[in-house]
């Protein structure tokens, strides 16, 4: 399995500018997620998704939209993007509920896209 | 779900039990605590998660206390590769959304 796989890497933007941040996992995982971390902060969730065709805002969802068609996809969509979306965003998906016992628990987080709005 | 509060970071030796503490004095009967670490940048590695009772695995331990007001995270043989932040985050299990809140936690230092 490759877990989750984030593309691109990193990603230089000019305020303004579209962009889609790609999530992919082929755990077979119901809920996928979508945090931004700032320089020396935690992660701040964004969206979040608990299966095909259902989404739902985090704690910052400002700016961004996401969709999920697919099991295994789960993009997030920059519309118009800002300096203050400068950051590094993860993507992570966990099984099935994130409470009780067994591997249920487990976010697995994807490497990063390292984004520079100028 | 309830805000815990970390000390921003700590130092332990190389060989040595590092021991990273946790408080999480408004937490509720149905919260988990859950233990993150994130190495350098890299996306966030679950370690370990309990209710009540302490926890071992193949990283560390967790130790409850009775209130369960607070717990600590037990790397009992601390090496180099150690070294990163460590994030505790209490949450209930809900029917939709998997949602963790993390803060700035702990950047525990691991000294040769």
């Amino acid at each position: 399995n490759a877990g989750v796989t984030q593309t691109p890497k990193f990603q230089v933007l000019k305020t303004g500018q579209s962009m889609t941040l790609q999530c992919a996992q082929d755990m077979n995982h119901e809920y996928m997620s979508w945090y931004r971390q700032d320089p020396g902060m935690g992660l701040r969730l964004i969206h979040y998704s608990v299966g095909a065709g259902i989404t739902d805002q985090g704690e910052v969802p400002n700016g961004y939209n996401v969709s999920r068609s697919t099991t295994e996809d789960f993009p997030l969509r920059l519309l118009s993007a800002a300096p203050s979306q400068t950051s590094v965003y993860f993507c992570a998906s966990t099984r099935g509920l994130a409470g009780g016992k067994g591997s249920y628990n487990e976010q697995f987080f994807g490497p990063g896209t390292r984004l520079t709005v100028l | 779900d309830a805000k815990t509060t970390q000390p921003p970071s700590m130092d332990c030796a190389e060989g040595r039990a590092a021991n990273l503490p946790c408080n999480h004095s408004t937490i509720s009967g149905n919260e988990y605590v859950y233990w993150y670490r994130q190495i350098h940048s890299q996306g966030p590695q679950y370690i370990i998660h309990g209710l009540k009772n302490n926890e071992t695995n193949e990283m560390a331990s967790l130790i409850i206390t009775e209130d369960r007001k607070s717990s600590t995270l037990i790397l009992p043989h601390a090496t180099l590769r150690d070294t990163a932040v460590y994030y505790c985050i209490v949450r209930a299990p809900q029917r939709t959304g998997n949602q963790f809140y993390f803060g700035t936690g702990t950047s525990l230092t691991v000294i040769p």
